[in-house]
């Protein structure tokens, strides 16, 4: 696609519950990174992946957070037991490599709140 | 990680140049400097990076000191859509990741 795209853009869940939410990069991107970014300030490094490699997962607050790239396209990245401390903005970025001089293409975000 | 430091806010008028000061004193020769920006309500956007020579886009000019220990981002002529975070980001060569600090706010008055 033209750009990178999530879904949803607003999510609102009751703390226990499980959610996924979705990123589609660039198409010819091989890198995709998850942030999180709570309210003023930058973005989270969370996790990344090289097509369907994940080689860091350590930016992960905890094992209730998990993501995946199955086929090296679309990512997800799922919550199980939600708290309210996961309410942020998920923001997912591509890039056409891994290497320090790659520019990163940051998706609108999808707005988290955690009742 | 190498750490930046850059001022909390700036203010600009319209159509004059602004000159962003980024601070890294620990730098390393293989960390790029990056500058990234985000309007509000919006992700970040890429705006410039460079690792020892200054650099020019479509968008803005980097200026970085012979040192390397700290570096400018300058925006030539300020409009209202410039009103931005502005992040000064070291991003090692071999590393994937980005890591942002605080930011400087920018405002820009008509």
């Amino acid at each position: 696609g033209a750009g990178v795209s999530q879904s949803p853009r607003y999510k609102v869940t009751k703390r226990g519950q499980d959610v996924t939410l979705r990123c589609d990069p660039i198409s010819s991107h091989a890198t995709l990174y998850w942030y999180q970014q709570a309210l003023g300030q930058g973005p989270e490094f969370l996790t990344y992946f090289n097509y369907e490699a994940q080689p860091d997962k350590s930016g992960l607050p905890s094992d209730r957070f998990s993501a995946e790239r199955p086929e090296g396209s679309i990512s997800t990245l799922t919550i199980q037991r939600t708290e309210q401390r996961d309410s942020a903005m998920y923001r997912c970025a591509s890039s056409r490599t891994s290497g320090g001089h790659n520019e990163q293409f940051f998706g609108p975000g999808t707005r988290l709140t955690v009742l | 990680d190498a750490k930046t430091t850059q001022p909390n806010s700036m203010e600009s008028n319209e159509e004059e140049p602004v000159h962003l000061p980024c601070n890294h004193s620990t730098i390393s020769g293989t960390d790029y400097i990056h500058w990234y920006r985000q309007l509000p309500s919006q992700g970040p956007e890429y705006v410039i990076h460079g690792l020892t020579s200054n650099v020019n886009n479509r968008m803005a000019s980097l200026a970085i000191a012979e040192d390397r220990k700290s570096s400018t981002l300058i925006l030539h002529r300020a409009t209202l859509r410039d009103a931005a975070v502005y992040y000064c980001i070291l991003r090692p060569s071999n590393d994937y990741k980005l890591s942002f600090g605080a930011g400087t706010t920018v405002t820009v008055r008509a």
